[in-house]
């Protein structure tokens, strides 16, 4: 079974305050795909990052930095010197692409909340 | 390039009626997939179409239906609706072929059905 847990459900932090949001997923997939989308009030999802199963190497984009770990099965998300704007639902998902199909698995979303 | 569009943003039906969402990916997309989103249950997958063939389908009772046309819009169709459909329907495409077969999933801003 698949299935993509974020435990956290809601995180409350002050601006410029550094913040990660853990992901830790189940597949017995050898190929697969992780991504995190963002969620703001819009109700929009904006794709933020995909890595695929055999590249474990961690990314940083601007304020946004990744940490995946195949050997805990999680794909954790940092926020560096958090802003007001980064406040929203943040999901981690699980891609299975098994066959011809192109299916995400969600997690349940951490509603991240950053005060002025 | 436009993204996702959905229409319409908000729906308000009784139960027992039937209703259509529709979708326009970006254009050169041809994978559409459809996902419910409850507070309860989260974002669950509902059906993916591509080449107006549905290529997947999630565990979703058979009220809930879509299709395909040969310019990539889709549709989905409700039938017999009951409060628990109350829900926001997202619309995502990707291009879905080839060596860019798992490129990521790009949601539109969501259509809000509200069931009384």
């Amino acid at each position: 079974a698949q299935k993509v847990t974020q435990a956290q459900t809601e995180i409350s932090v002050v601006e410029k305050e550094d913040v990660t949001l853990d992901c830790v997923y189940e597949t017995r997939d050898t190929t697969y795909y992780l991504f995190w989308y963002k969620q703001p009030p819009s109700g929009e999802l904006v794709f933020l990052i995909r890595r695929n199963s055999f590249d474990e190497q961690n990314e940083i984009s601007g304020r946004y930095s990744w940490n995946f770990q195949k050997s805990t099965s999680s794909f954790n998300f940092t926020i560096t010197a958090s802003q007001v704007v980064d406040s929203a639902v943040y999901f981690c998902a699980l891609g299975i692409y098994g066959g011809a199909t192109n299916k995400l698995i969600f997690g349940t979303g951490t509603l991240l909340a950053v005060q002025p | 390039k436009a993204g996702v569009t959905q229409t319409p943003r908000y729906l308000i039906k009784t139960r027992g009626q039937q209703v259509t969402l529709s979708c326009s990916p970006i254009s050169g997309h041809r994978s559409v997939s459809w996902y419910q989103q409850t507070p309860g249950q989260g974002l669950q997958f509902l059906f993916e179409y591509f080449s107006e063939t549905q290529r997947n389908k999630g565990n979703f009772p058979g009220r809930f239906s879509g299709r395909q046309f040969s310019n990539s819009r889709s549709e989905m169709n409700v039938s017999t609706l009951e409060l628990g459909d109350s829900a926001l329907y997202l619309c995502a495409s990707s291009l879905g072929q080839g060596e860019i077969y798992n490129s990521p999933l790009h949601f539109g801003n969501g259509t809000r059905l509200t069931v009384t």
